[in-house]
């Protein structure tokens, strides 16, 4: 592995189904992220870990819960999928949250359509 | 509420020079960042700026106008393959990136 990994790399939910999007990264950075991108929106934080085992919140966290049981995976669950959740997710990671300079780098994103 | 604008489309010719411009208002600042987003493909890091200037990388520079809440980035002799979403983010006060909805360039023979 080199990078960030993301699986799977687009899938096709009934609404209303459990669905997990996860994430691994080798660099042992502390930092990992989602997003959620949508067409004409600026990518938008959906949950954040500053290091292994503490979450926090972003702009849109509704709908949403990840875990990090460890520095390497950092798994996105949707526990009940609705269609505006339809939208291509990046996991991405950083070395250091909440410093300057710290660079977010990101994973290939998974494309999730939810019907 | 916090807002970060680019413009939507840029249209240039390869070999040409072209400016895109992101001004922001956002709740503290704590630098600035370019990305770059080929169709398809997850933004790539191009540039951070948190003091006043410019800051130049080979082909690509940034410009930042802390007083003026403006950005801008710079790619010169323009190549086919720089046509890509050009993403401007801002560091919050509370550390985490703000995006803007991207810039689509497109470089036209």
């Amino acid at each position: 592995i080199a990078g960030i990994t993301q699986a799977p790399t687009s899938q096709i939910l009934a609404a209303g189904r459990r669905m997990t999007l996860r994430c691994t990264q080798d660099m042992r950075h502390n930092a990992m992220y989602w997003y959620r991108q949508d067409l004409g929106l600026g990518l938008r934080l959906i949950h954040y870990s500053n290091t292994a085992g503490t979450t926090g919140k972003g702009e849109v966290p509704d709908g949403y819960s990840v875990s990090r049981a460890n520095t390497d995976d950092f798994p996105l669950t949707l526990a009940s999928a609705v269609p505006s959740q339809t939208s291509v997710y990046f996991c991405a990671s950083s070395e250091n949250g909440g410093t300057l300079t710290d660079t977010q780098y990101f994973g290939p994103g998974t494309r999730l359509t939810v019907l | 509420g916090q807002n970060i604008d680019q413009p939507t489309e840029m249209t240039a010719t390869e070999g040409a020079i072209v400016q895109i411009n992101c001004t922001y208002q956002t709740s503290g600042f704590n630098g600035l960042f370019w990305y770059q987003q080929h169709a398809g493909e997850a933004p790539t890091f191009l540039s951070y700026n948190v003091l006043d200037g410019l800051e130049e990388k080979g082909r690509f520079s940034s410009f930042l106008s802390r007083s003026k809440g403006y950005s801008y980035l710079l790619l010169k002799e323009l190549q086919m393959k720089d046509s890509a979403s050009y993403l401007c983010a801002v560091l919050d006060s509370n550390y985490q990136l703000i995006w803007g909805a991207g810039t689509k360039l497109i470089i036209k023979p």
